[in-house]
């Protein structure tokens, strides 16, 4: 089966720019997950949609952030404006699991986007 | 914030070697999982262990985990090379939410030298 796809692989902006990242996910996998991982650090959940609601955006930084997943399938994350510190891999992954139910599911990560902010 | 804290940081060892990295985190969890990634890729899933389960096997991957403790263990026996990558422990916590979120610690790298 096809996995997670992510594009593109590559962004270099300058600073206060705007960036978008796509994402597609496993056909049938209902969770999609955005991932930020700074360099030397495991990733920090930024957002997770089940379907195309929004189950988590705690730790989304919603003055500069947003994301979306239209028809529960394709999601985009968008940055504007985009700061220094912003500067990391972008990973996108998803699962079977639904939130609720508490068992729990292993994650498809891609192969992320990685941004550098000038 | 980091739920897991993985030790050592970083690893050397010669292939064939057994290689071992532990996991520590502070809340009560549904499962516990480990991830391997390789330089300038994604992650790729190793293995899932429930909270009531205290070991599992797959392949040259020995997982063990002692709630008691809140810690974790991953064992890689006979390394390769091809084992070179960074290896990071997740865990889905328990809560009234369990909305299967997963907060990452902050990763072992393993160096195999052929």
């Amino acid at each position: 089966e096809a996995g997670v796809a992510q594009s593109p692989r590559y962004k270099i902006i300058e600073k206060r720019q705007s960036v978008a990242f796509w994402c597609n996910p496993i056909s049938g996998h209902a969770t999609l997950y955005w991932y930020q991982q700074i360099l030397g650090q495991g990733p920090k959940l930024l957002i997770q949609f089940q379907n195309n609601g929004v189950v988590d955006d705690s730790q989304l930084p919603k003055d500069r952030f947003s994301a979306e997943r239209l028809k529960g399938v394709d999601s985009t994350l968008k940055i504007q404006p985009a700061k220094l510190e912003d500067s990391a891999v972008y990973l996108c992954a998803s699962s079977t699991g639904l939130a609720g139910v508490g068992l729990g599911s292993e994650q498809y990560f891609g192969p992320g986007t990685r941004l550098t902010v000038t | 914030s980091q739920q897991g804290e993985e030790d050592p940081q970083a690893l050397s060892i010669q292939e064939g070697e057994n290689a071992t990295m532990n996991c520590s985190y502070k809340t009560s969890i549904n499962n516990l999982q480990w991830y391997r990634q390789n330089s300038g890729r994604g992650l790729v899933h190793l293995i899932l262990i429930r909270s009531n389960e205290r070991e599992k096997h797959s392949g040259r991957l020995r997982v063990t985990l002692d709630t008691s403790k809140k810690s974790s263990s991953l064992l890689i026996t006979a390394s390769r090379a091809a084992d070179t990558a960074s290896y990071f422990c997740a865990t889905d916590a328990r809560g009234s939410s369990n909305t299967g979120k997963l907060i990452f610690g902050q990763g072992t790298t393993l160096q195999v030298k052929p």
